[in-house]
């Protein structure tokens, strides 16, 4: 079975950071375009970064420069290293693999989410 | 970056009823749009890729439809455990971007 369990989460000040995590099984991580997604409480969902098979990443403009996404081989795992941390990324930060096939881009699963807020 | 509209924000139905939310990119993205249900509480789930392909799994009620700047997801007929919140994305181009999302309550 494909799953994603996500881990890391908490409460953090304005500054501080966080790294999350993702474990993954049912499939390599490094063999997929893997994903974070993020919902800020009463918001919408937002994408956050992703990781590509070739080692490429992209980032949202919020967080461009702050986080990094990256990946372990050996432990088959999904990381997202947030620095400078604002109020406005409070929220529920989803692990997901990105689907394939002639329009790619899906995602599916995600993970059962893990929650950052960040407050004084 | 491409902007996503989905109308409505909320609808109330009834069990059985027929409904339909709309999605609208601000540019063509072919057939690069996906549906999702946001359940209280819950991860998101894919219910349909690239516009029309139902996700294994998902019950034969859910359906999508659209190309181009305009697509469509209709539930055919209401089911009580359907109260969710529903979003659409793009996966055309980076940054991936959703709609606002489409809050369904049942009457």
């Amino acid at each position: 079975e494909v799953q994603l369990v996500e881990s890391g989460g908490g409460l953090v000040q304005p500054g501080g950071s966080l790294r999350l995590s993702c474990a993954a099984s049912g499939f390599t991580v490094s063999s997929n375009y893997m994903n974070w997604v993020r919902r800020a409480p009463g918001k919408g969902l937002e994408w956050v970064s992703v990781l590509y098979i070739s080692g490429n990443t992209y980032y949202a403009d919020s967080v461009k420069g702050r986080f990094t996404i990256s990946r372990d081989y050996s432990k088959n795992t999904l990381y997202l290293q947030m620095n400078s941390l604002r109020v406005e990324d409070t929220a529920v930060y989803y692990c997901v693999k990105e689907g394939s096939g002639h329009y790619p881009g899906w995602f599916d699963p995600w993970g059962q989410g893990t929650l950052v807020t960040v407050s004084s | 970056d491409i902007q996503m509209t989905q109308s409505p924000s909320s609808l109330s139905a009834s069990v059985g009823d027929r409904v339909t939310i709309t999605c609208r990119a601000s540019q063509s993205i072919i057939s690069y749009l996906n549906w999702y249900q946001e359940k209280p509480g819950k991860a998101p789930k894919l219910l349909i890729y690239a516009a029309s392909s139902v996700q294994s799994g998902v019950p034969s009620r859910f359906s999508g439809s659209g190309s181009g700047t305009d697509f469509t997801l209709t539930i055919s007929s209401l089911q009580p455990e359907d109260l969710a919140t529903y979003y659409c994305q793009q996966s055309y181009t980076i940054p991936l971007t959703f709609g606002g999302g489409t809050k369904v309550e049942i009457k």
